[in-house]
């Protein structure tokens, strides 16, 4: 069967600082993976999706960025985090781009 | 610009009812429609899918889909306190490979 990981689960970073997310999956081969970000109270927003190794696209321009150095590795990075980053990130996969499937999340906080 | 549309509610059942959610979506073209269970804190679980208009049953659980009104629902019969979430609405875009939209969520409390 298929899993979803994501770590770290919660994270305290300060303003201007860096991230870096990390969502691994297991159990399958070339999914589609997903970014997305849950502010408090608010919905889900896409920020990226990749297709395979090396192919990202971004839906929302800001100062992450994500990459894709494996099959079923998919990081999101910033190299200064701002207040406004705070949220819930989840990670998903999906297998031929159908029903997707999410990762346990990771809760950011920045202050 | 596609958009779903749920009512946030709060929705509020008696243990025992049927809870009903209700989903808008604006895009004609999308052809696969989700329903997600998403507690405090936690990440979305899918409970159900649906790919062609009627109803979808699984368990307690029945999605319905009207692809000419662009809308679908979920059916919770005999509510429990456990079902109390927020549930999230997702259809696709075929035309993007397939990108989620995803609603705002509609709170559901199952009052004991």
């Amino acid at each position: 069967s298929q899993t979803i990981h994501q770590w770290p689960a919660t994270l305290v970073q300060p303003v201007g600082s860096p991230l870096s997310l990390e969502c691994t999956v297991e159990g399958t081969s070339n999914p589609n993976l997903y970014w997305y970000r849950q502010a408090a109270g608010r919905g889900l927003q896409l920020l990226f999706y990749s297709v395979g190794i090396g192919q990202i696209s971004s839906e929302v321009p800001q100062n992450l960025s994500a990459s894709r150095p494996q099959d079923r590795q998919f990081i999101l990075s910033s190299k200064k985090l701002l207040l406004s980053d705070s949220g819930f990130y989840l990670c998903a996969w999906s297998p031929l781009g159908d029903t997707q499937y999410f990762g346990p999340g990771t809760r950011l906080t920045v202050l | 610009q596609k958009e779903v549309e749920q009512n946030s509610g709060p929705l509020s059942v008696p243990e025992g009812a049927i809870a009903s959610l209700n989903c808008t979506y604006s895009d004609r073209v999308s052809q696969s429609f989700f329903w997600y269970r998403q507690y405090s804190g936690k990440s979305p679980e899918l409970i159900m899918s649906i790919y062609s208009n009627g109803d979808k049953e699984d368990g307690r659980f029945t999605a319905q889909l009207n692809k000419a009104s662009q809308y679908v629902s979920l059916l919770i019969r005999d509510s429990q306190p456990s079902d109390s979430a927020t549930y999230l609405c997702a259809v696709n875009d075929p035309n993007t490979g397939n990108q989620f939209y995803f609603g705002t969520g509609t709170s559901l409390t199952v009052i004991p």
